[in-house]
């Protein structure tokens, strides 16, 4: 149980488009989902907290307009990078918090790409 | 601001040999402690975690952590590693439990020898 999906894998997409990333919980559901940012050997870095039905939480220094999350329903957040540039490049990762505990349990990840 | 630090970037260990991966944290109240491992082309999976009780606490595949409040220490410990475990680990800190983002520390990458 508790498997968190993220679609898809790898994008790579042109500097100026826009490009969506999926999470789903696939077997619980999701009262919080985080989005993280991972950048070539460091450390996760938390970017925003989305609840289902309300607007998300950015951390300091995340520009909200540039990485818009909505997360409409318990199983499914989405995280949409717009206008994005080859700096956007990078691995971001959702986590998902719900079921019988309040442990996060992490999708597999979203390699982007911008040329 | 809560932080980790993990001093370690890679740690060779050969097979079968004991392992101990260090943590220390930073965090203002009592934190909320994880390790996780992440393998090429997977998500993270967590190995164990605290939020309170024992210090001492039980993971999966064998790990285990000991949290000391006197070091702000949360070091990772396997009595006999396996050429499976290879992969890398993360520490991380939290507040309530899981109802909050994590902090995670810089990664160790662990290598194991034949």
């Amino acid at each position: 149980g508790a498997v968190v999906s993220q679609h898809p894998s790898r994008v790579i997409c042109k500097s100026g488009t826009s490009v969506k990333i999926e999470c789903r919980s696939l077997d619980f559901q999701a009262t919080t989902m985080f989005w993280y940012r991972q950048f070539p050997k460091k450390s996760l870095m938390l970017m925003a907290t989305s609840n289902e039905g309300s607007k998300a939480t950015y951390e300091q220094g995340v520009e909200k307009d540039k990485f818009l999350i909505n997360h409409a329903s318990l199983t499914l957040s989405t995280l949409t990078v717009t206008s994005a540039h080859p700096e956007d490049s990078s691995f971001y990762i959702c986590s998902a918090r719900g079921g019988r505990t309040d442990t996060q349990y992490f999708g597999p990840g979203t390699r982007l790409t911008v040329l | 601001a809560q932080s980790v630090t993990q001093p370690d970037i890679h740690i060779t260990v050969s097979e079968g040999a004991s392992l101990e991966l260090r943590c220390n944290y930073s965090y203002g109240a009592t934190p909320y402690l994880f390790w996780y491992v992440q393998s090429p082309g997977q998500g993270l999976q967590l190995l164990l975690k605290y939020f309170s009780g024992d210090t001492l606490v039980q993971g999966i595949k064998g790990f285990e952590a000991e949290f000391k409040r006197s070091q702000s220490s949360f070091n990772l410990r396997k009595p006999s590693v396996h050429w499976s475990d290879a992969a890398e680990y993360f520490c991380a800190v939290g507040s309530g439990g899981g109802a909050d983002g994590l902090t995670f520390g810089k990664g160790t990458h662990l290598i194991i020898q034949p």
